[in-house]
Parts: C-alpha cells; sequence; structure tokens
C-alpha cells in the first residue's frame, strides 16, 4: 500500500536556524507528493506540492524536491522565523487516486 | 471566501453516549472528507463525497458511525455509542473537483472520550 514516513519530532530550532525534515514515501507508480502545514489552533493547509519527478516545489521560503530515485521529498527552509512553529506532515496522493496518505507529522518549535 | 467551518470544536463526553459533528464546506465545493487524526499520527480518511453521495466510506466504522451530506453542501458526522478508543480529532475538508490534491481542511473537533 501507500504509505509515507517522515521524521519523528519534536524539532526545537533557534530563529534564522536552517530547517530539513525528511519525508520517504513508499508508492506505485509516480504518486503527487505535499508537505501540509498546521498551525496552532487552525486547520491543515497546503505548504506545497510537486507532482513529477525532479519537480520542485517551493512556498513561503520553504521548498522540496521530488526525488524518484531515493523516494523522497524532503521540506527544507534556510532561515526559520518563530512564527514557522507548526506541525507538518508529508502526503502523498498515488497515480490515478484521489486519497491523502499523512505522515505521522513533525511538530517545529522555532525560539527566539 | 469563507473557510471550512467545523462545530464544536471541543466535545468531551462518556463512553456509550452519542456525539455528532457539522462540516460546512466552502462555497462551490463539491467534494467533502471527513478524516481521523489519532494523537500524533496523521489524519486518516474516513470517507468522501461527490455531492450527497458517499462515493468511499470503505474506512468508516459502520457499526457505530454514519454521516450524512442530504442536500449536498453542510454534512454531519455522527458515532453512537462513542467508545473511548474514539477520542480523536475530527476533521472536515472540501475540494472543488474528485481527485484533487487541493484539499481545503476545517480546524477539526477534537473529541474526548472518557
Amino acid at each position: 500500500g501507500n504509505s509515507v514516513t517522515q521524521m519523528e519530532g519534536p524539532v526545537t530550532l533557534s530563529e534564522e536556524a536552517f530547517l530539513t525534515i525528511n519525508c520517504t514515501y513508499t508508492a506505485t507508480g509516480y504518486p503527487s507528493l505535499f508537505w501540509y502545514v498546521q498551525y496552532p489552533g487552525e486547520g491543515l493547509q497546503l505548504l506545497l506540492k510537486a507532482t513529477k519527478a525532479d519537480d520542485k516545489g517551493s512556498n513561503k521560503g520553504f521548498e522540496a524536491t521530488y526525488r524518484k530515485e531515493t523516494t523522497s521529498f524532503h521540506l527544507e527552509k534556510g532561515s526559520v522565523q518563530v512564527s514557522d512553529s507548526a506541525v507538518y506532515f508529508c502526503a502523498l496522493i498515488a497515480a490515478n487516486d484521489y486519497k491523502l496518505s499523512f505522515g505521522a507529522g513533525t511538530t517545529v518549535t522555532v525560539r527566539a | 471566501e469563507a473557510g471550512v467551518v467545523q462545530s464544536p470544536r471541543y466535545k468531551i463526553i462518556e463512553k456509550k453516549q452519542p456525539v455528532a459533528f457539522w462540516c460546512n464546506p466552502i462555497s462551490g465545493h463539491n467534494t467533502l472528507y471527513w478524516y481521523r487524526q489519532n494523537l500524533g499520527q496523521g489524519p486518516e480518511l474516513l470517507i468522501r463525497y461527490e455531492n450527497e453521495e458517499a462515493v468511499d466510506d470503505s474506512q468508516l466504522p459502520k457499526d457505530r458511525f454514519s454521516a450524512e451530506r442530504l442536500k449536498g453542501v453542510d454534512s454531519t458526522l455522527k458515532i453512537q455509542p462513542a467508545e473511548l478508543g474514539d477520542s480523536a480529532v475530527y476533521l472536515c475538508a472540501s475540494s472543488t473537483t474528485p481527485g484533487s490534491y487541493e484539499q481545503y481542511f476545517g480546524p477539526g473537533t477534537r473529541l474526548t472520550v472518557t
């Protein structure tokens, strides 16, 4: 079946530090890959996406590249801010499917 | 544009009691999803509607869970009777088209069963 494995948290960083959250997946064919973010007290929001191999999704200073050879979609940000404190979920939709499969989420706390 | 609205935000009930959650999707979104998110895990799909039709309810525990979307807009998810293991956050999401990855999520209802 389809599954997503992401780095366990929690992750605590200082402001302006570099953030990486690892995500690997198992799926048949060529899935679409996503990062969702959940800020405190809010619903999940789509952060970025990539729909084919070697695509790079980017938004709000975050980036992730679809790596077919390593089945990975790691999230990175070069300089985090306190406002980036949230739970980050890696997810996929398998080819010819509609169902989002989520990882367990990684809690990130950025301290001033 | 208003987002997905859910109520209540929090609910505490005793086991064996019934409970219901309500969702109002974004206007014009024909596809509606209910997810359950257990503590420390990602959301898992319970049911998906296309308009008023439940097109995928394979993950819904039908012995105690039921859902409806009578007019193809608002939806209600019910649990009767609730069990301790039902404690979770219940998320509603909507999208414009079937299979769209652009799913817009509500804030969720946090259910605690004691």
